[in-house]
């Protein structure tokens, strides 16, 4: 089956400094990775999405690259604030979008 | 942006009992729901594929007749979970996905279940 790990549980940072999320996954098969943020009792939100066609996005402040010879996802926050605290998941899925797996998450916390 | 509800967001129930949550997309009809389950502090866990008029798809390792997924309409799945006990607990979330081939999963505020 399919699987998505993080490399750590929790991640504190400096506001204003960049952040970086790591995440692996094991199944080569996998097409289409996502990045979720999840707040406290919330539903996880959409940050921004890659195809394993490509090896870097960008978005507002936010950069996925993916590096599929190694099978690793990784999140660049720029500029860290306060808002960006959370629990950050990465998940893919495989052959036609179909359902969704994810990792196991990493909690960012974010110094004042 | 495309907006899924969640009903209720909270519940309270004693063992024994069914619950029923509601799922519903409320500005897109939603050809595929996807029903996860998460525990405090862990990840997401996919219990089951909901497309609307046909059976719903379940993981490996959960029970179909201990969690009854309906998707009657392109808005409306719901989730019932019979008999509940107190390790059903949990943080329950469903997502939609608009139609077939779509890559954006727009997923609902959650609904927590305290069984006791």
């Amino acid at each position: 089956g399919e699987s998505v790990g993080l490399h750590l549980p929790t991640l504190s940072v400096q506001e204003g400094d960049n952040s970086i999320i790591n995440c692996a996954y094991s199944n080569s098969a996998s097409d289409y990775f996502i990045w979720y943020k999840q707040e406290s009792g919330k539903g996880p939100q959409f940050i921004i999405d890659i195809r394993s066609n490509m090896d870097k996005r960008q978005g507002q402040r936010v950069t996925v690259l993916l590096n599929k010879t190694v099978k690793h996802l990784s999140l660049q926050i720029a500029a860290t604030q306060p808002g960006d605290s959370a629990v950050y998941f990465c998940a893919s899925s495989s052959g036609g979008y179909q359902k969704v797996t994810f990792g196991t998450g990493t909690k960012l916390q974010v110094i004042p | 942006g495309a907006v899924v509800s969640q009903h209720p967001s909270w519940v309270i129930c004693k063992s024994g009992t069914s619950v029923k949550i509601e799922c519903r997309s409320l500005d897109f009809q939603a050809t595929t729901m996807f029903w996860y389950r998460q525990f405090p502090k862990q990840s997401l866990m996919l219990m089951a594929t909901s497309n609307e008029g046909s059976k719903a798809t379940y993981e490996q390792g959960v029970e179909k007749d201990k969690f009854l997924i309906n998707h009657a309409s392109l808005t409306l799945s719901t989730l019932t979970v019979t008999s509940a006990h107190p390790e059903d607990s949990s943080f329950y979330i469903c997502s939609a996905r608009e139609k077939r081939g779509a890559t954006e999963l727009f997923f609902g505020e959650g609904s927590r279940l305290t069984v006791l």
